[in-house]
């Protein structure tokens, strides 16, 4: 079936580390690829994405790599920050659907 | 102050009654979203509603009713046929007819025993 998952459950870094939270996903058909970061007893705020024709997009600190060949996705968090501590879910989203969530990566960052 | 809101942040309830959890947005957003999260896993689709007075089951709508009678407002009802209905719910919104940036409300934690 289609899933969008992740490769670690959790990721530990010292503040100033740069992060990289990684994603696999099954299905080739989807047209973006999202990031979303959820802190603690919050709902999830879109980071970042990607169309599936690209295979890097860079925002403010955070770079997105799409590996089509592999169905790998990940994000990379510049010089991490104890803000950046959250769960970091991706997401695949195909025209006309709806939205796909992996189950999350918690990203623990310690100073 | 635009936004999503839920209420309320917590609830409680006992077995086998129903429970009504709210969602508002005034982003002017059509597209409004239902997600169960529990812990340790993602986020499940329970339905979703592109339009006023139109909506559509998503992955685990059983035990679950909505209705979309205005574009602000998409209120979900946990009815006593949902088995496992101790969750996180989150509501979301986007614009357009759907898509993929969605914005989430801060969720309401439901705890039935």
């Amino acid at each position: 079936g289609e899933s969008v998952g992740l490769h670690l459950p959790t990721l530990s870094v010292q503040e100033g580390d740069n992060s990289i939270i990684n994603c696999a996903y099954s299905n080739s058909a989807s047209d973006y690829f999202i990031w979303y970061k959820q802190e603690s007893g919050k709902g999830p705020q879109f980071i970042i994405d990607i169309r599936s024709n690209m295979d890097k997009r860079q925002g403010q600190r955070v770079t997105v790599l799409l590996n089509k060949t592999v169905k790998h996705l990940s994000l990379q968090i510049a010089a991490t920050q104890p803000g950046d501590s959250a769960v970091y879910f991706c997401a695949e989203f195909r025209e006309g659907t709806a939205l796909i969530f992996g189950k999350g990566t918690t990203l623990s960052v310690s100073s | 102050d635009g936004g999503i809101t839920q209420s309320p942040k917590y609830l409680f309830r006992k077995e086998g009654q129903n429970v009504t959890l709210s969602c508002e947005q005034n982003l002017n957003h059509d597209a409004m979203y239902w997600y169960r999260q529990d812990p340790g896993q993602g986020l499940r689709l329970i339905y979703y509603s592109q339009i006023v007075n139109d909506f559509q089951k998503g992955d685990i709508a059983e035990g679950y009713s909505v209705s979309r009678e205005k574009k602000e407002s998409f209120p979900l009802t946990v009815t006593s046929a949902q088995k496992n209905p101790t969750a996180f719910y989150l509501c979301a919104s986007s614009p357009g007819q759907g898509g993929y940036e969605q914005y989430f409300g801060p969720g309401t934690r439901l705890t039935v025993t």
